[in-house]
This record gives structure tokens, sequence and C-alpha cells, in this order.
């Protein structure tokens, strides 16, 4: 497609098990961002790629957070023994780079819900 | 701390007239700005940037204006039209970072018809 695809477009999971969130970038780019955006704020930056490789992962909250992108393409954000206070909207974007200030597109998110 | 303000949650402007979106930032190593626009349930879209080497951009009806010394930069958008309704969010990022984007809370634009 010609945009950022993530999927699923909702999940919603029992408190204590593990989710998987799927982005595919737009093609040819090599920056990815996670970003997490909770109920009236703006989204907050969770890690980024650059290529495979995770070149900064300070916005992740916890170590129940982890994400790959073992090709430098489709990149997968996982969550391990979700809590409550995991339910956000959870935001991929991708950028080609080229300098700074280069605007990321963003996918139309993933609503997880932790019951 | 909340390094990128949007103190106004919401606004409503006439059909027509200009709409002013403000933001303030407390981090001097920001080096460029930008606004994304954002419709319910979609991601944000890119709207508009400026580099902290220039007070001015402009883009059609959209124009960004930015205060260094006061840490300030407004959005202008004139004439306001009924599909700018939505919710904007002003972000700000780092030539020494990696290009993430460190956003405002946003505002909801409202235009009356």
């Amino acid at each position: 497609g010609a945009g950022v695809s993530q999927t699923p477009s909702n999940k919603v999971t029992e408190k204590g098990k593990y989710v998987e969130l799927r982005c595919d970038p737009i093609s040819g780019h090599t920056a990815l961002y996670w970003y997490r955006q909770s109920l009236g704020q703006g989204p907050e930056f969770l890690i980024y790629f650059q290529g495979t490789g995770a070149a900064d992962d300070s916005g992740l909250p916890n170590d129940r957070f982890f994400a790959v992108r073992p090709e430098g393409s489709v990149s997968t954000l996982k969550i391990q023994r979700t809590e409550r206070g995991d339910s956000a909207v959870y935001l991929c974007a991708s950028s080609l780079n080229r300098g700074r200030g280069t605007e990321a597109f963003f996918g139309q998110g993933t609503r997880l819900t932790v019951v | 701390d909340q390094q990128v303000k949007q103190n106004s949650p919401s606004l409503s402007v006439q059909e027509g007239r200009i709409s002013i979106l403000n933001c303030d930032y407390t981090n001097s190593m920001f080096d460029y700005f930008l606004w994304y626009k954002k419709y319910p349930a979609e991601g944000p879209t890119f709207l508009i940037s400026i580099s902290s080497i220039k007070d001015k951009n402009e883009d059609g009806r959209f124009t960004v204006f930015l205060n260094k010394s006061a840490k300030h930069l407004s959005l202008h958008i004139v004439p306001s039209q009924p599909g700018d309704s939505a919710v904007y969010f002003c972000a700000a990022g780092s030539n020494f970072g990696n290009e993430k984007l460190t956003f405002g809370t946003g505002t909801r634009l409202t235009i009356i018809p």
C-alpha cells in the first residue's frame, strides 16, 4: 500500500497476556518509529529504528516492552504481561530520514485495550 | 515535565476567519518544529514545519511563526474551512537527536459554518 499500515486496528486483551502489534512502513523508508498516545495526551516516543537496529529505545517504559525490525522493513512491538495502564493507541511512523525535520508519515494506529 | 505545551485544549472559529493555534516549548535544544493534524481514528498527518533558523514558513492557507526568544510558535490558518476541524499537534525535534519528536497535548479546532 501507499501508506503506513498497522495491524490490528483494535486489540482487546486480558491483563497479563502477551500482545504483538505490527507495522508495515512505507516502502523504502529507512527510519521507523513507535509512539504511544494515551487519552487526552499527545503521542509519546517509544523507540526508533534506523534500518534493522534500534537506534534509540529510551522511550520504552519498562522491560515488558520490546520491538524488532529484523529485515529493516516490517516492525513488531511486543508487550509482555500486559497491564491496564498499557491501554492506549500505539502509532507507528516511517520516514526517509533524508535530513532533520523530514516529516514522518503515521499509520492509523492500533487501539490496545487491556481489561 | 512537558517540554512542548499546548495550553488551549480547544478552539472554535467561524468559517472564513483566521484560526490561531499556539504552542510553547521549554527545551532550547529543539531545532525544528512541526504541526500535525489528526482526524478521529486516523494517524496524525503532517501539515507544515519550520526550522529554528527561520521565523516564518508559509504553505497555502497555513503559516507557522516561530519566536525563539519567547520559545513560542503559532499556526495560522486563513481562511478557516469546515474541513480544518481536527486536533492539531505541535511537535519538536533536535538536530542532535534521532528525529524523534516530542509532541504537545493537542488543540481541538472546531470550525463553525
